[in-house]
């Protein structure tokens, strides 16, 4: 079965600083990633992907993943945090079968202006 | 169109009472998924369905929880009795699985928010 961790329930940064939030996944078969976001009072919505081929995945509002097969971690990034950005992050691992999509725990950013 | 829509998006109810939360998914959708969001659990699979059938519910908690899809555009998650440990955001969200699988993403409704008095 899949797992995911996500190191860090809260993380803060400043606008325009670099955001990194990490997720490390644990799989016994190739894996898909996702990095889904919620903003308050609403559902997840997915951000971005990694399936097969590139390991570099861009995905909305100017973030981006690395899938990591070496170090099993899928990490989120985005070079300057805006205002808007602050909202929880969800990492998710699945075996290619949406009925078997793992969750971590979520980690919150937090934009200080 | 529309995105996946639930209601009721806030229940408040008293201890015993029944509680039915609804759910549509995206049209053309063939995968449907229950889950529940708290604090000190964070976000659990209760149940999901392929093409209205109900293939895992081993996430529900106990038998007071049921779910429902009496159709491709309409599900239903029943809690009766509720107690207050039940309060929680429950979300809904549906999929496409093409040829038995499904790497899409999950569209996510906005979830109904129960509490439990």
């Amino acid at each position: 079965a899949q797992s995911v961790t996500q190191l860090g329930s809260h993380v803060s940064v400043s606008e325009g600083a670099l955001v990194l939030l990490r997720c490390n996944y644990s799989s016994s078969v190739p894996p898909y990633l996702f990095w889904y976001v919620q903003y308050p009072n609403q559902g997840l919505q997915l951000l971005l992907k990694y399936t097969t081929g590139a390991t570099l995945v861009k995905g909305i509002n100017g973030f981006e993943a690395e899938f990591k097969k070496s170090e099993t971690s899928f990490h989120l990034t985005k070079p300057s945090a805006h205002m808007s950005d602050a909202a929880e992050y969800f990492c998710a691992v699945s075996d290619g079968n949406n009925n078997d999509m793992r969750f971590g725990a979520g980690t919150r950013l937090t934009v200080k202006p | 169109d529309a995105g996946v829509i639930q209601s009721p998006r806030h229940e408040v109810t008293e201890m015993g009472q029944e509680v039915t939360l609804r759910c549509k998914p995206i049209s053309g959708h063939n995968s449907l998924f229950w889950y529940r969001q708290t604090m000190m659990r964070g976000l659990e699979l209760l149940i999901y369905f392929n093409n209205n059938v109900p293939i895992d519910d081993s996430g529900m908690p106990e038998d007071r929880f049921s779910a429902k899809m009496p159709n491709a555009s309409f599900s239903t998650l029943k809690i009766q009795p509720s107690e207050p440990r039940d309060s929680a955001v429950y979300f809904c969200a549906s999929s496409l699985m093409v040829g038995g699988l499904g790497a899409g993403e999950l569209f996510f409704g906005e979830g109904s928010r129960l509490t439990v008095l």
